[in-house]
């Protein structure tokens, strides 16, 4: 177990649908970040939060957003959903906002669109 | 910006006998290099990381890296590898100092065979 928990593990639903995808970061980490694992483009970068505030942006679709809570844990809403977006999406949490601990990172939520 | 370069996309090998997983980065700034182990149906887990120092870096599981600055490189290496260390390999380089993203390659599955 990372520290990072990630619910819910799998997740089916219907292109057009919308889904939230919840990360509860590891004990004392204040910077979450949400990354999406898929065959074809490797692990991308979507977006970081740290202590409740937004501080970087990746490769995150409008149809994407996120959001950090006062007790830390985040979520990913995904709306509109397409086919393309069946992946892996993963989270991970960092003490700081700057890299040099590197990441712990939870064990993702499978999502499939169908 | 950074970009990193994993050379090979599977590496097959014999257990016992060593390996070295490649890694190449572009950087116009001081790097921080992470490699990172995904076993199947889990998250990415730090295996180690070089921030400064000693070029090279012994992590977990009898791995370690090799900082090479003139080459842009971050080699991992494992003089006899385990049934137990199949699993994927992802090089991950950020530039030092401040907030800077983490870019990761694409990664490298191992396959030991018994």
């Amino acid at each position: 177990d990372s520290g990072v928990t990630q619910t819910p593990k799998h997740l089916i639903t219907a292109t057009g649908q919308r889904v939230t995808l919840r990360c509860s970061p590891r004990s004392g980490d204040l910077s979450v970040y949400w990354y999406q694992q898929s065959l074809d483009q490797g692990l991308q970068f979507l977006i970081q939060y740290y202590n409740g505030e937004e501080r970087a942006k990746g490769n995150i679709l409008e149809r994407f957003s996120a959001q950090q809570f006062p007790d830390l844990h985040s979520e990913l809403n995904l709306s509109s959903l397409e086919l393309g977006d069946s992946a892996l999406y993963f989270c991970a949490s960092s003490v700081g906002m700057v890299s040099n601990y590197g990441y712990t990172f939870g064990s993702g939520t499978r999502l499939t669109v169908v | 910006a950074q970009s990193v370069t994993q050379l090979d996309s599977q590496v097959p090998v014999f257990e016992e006998a060593p390996v070295e997983l490649r890694c190449n980065y572009s950087s116009s700034v001081s790097v921080y290099l992470f490699w990172y182990v995904q076993y199947p149906n889990q998250g990415l887990q730090l295996l180690l990381k070089y921030l400064s120092g000693s070029t090279l870096v012994k992590g977990i599981n009898g791995f370690e890296a090799e900082f090479n600055k003139s080459q842009t490189s971050f080699h991992l290496r494992k003089p006899s590898v385990h049934i137990s260390d199949t699993a994927e390999y992802f090089c991950a380089v950020s530039g030092s100092g401040g907030y800077q993203k983490v870019t990761f390659g694409i990664g490298t599955k191992l396959q030991v065979i018994p």
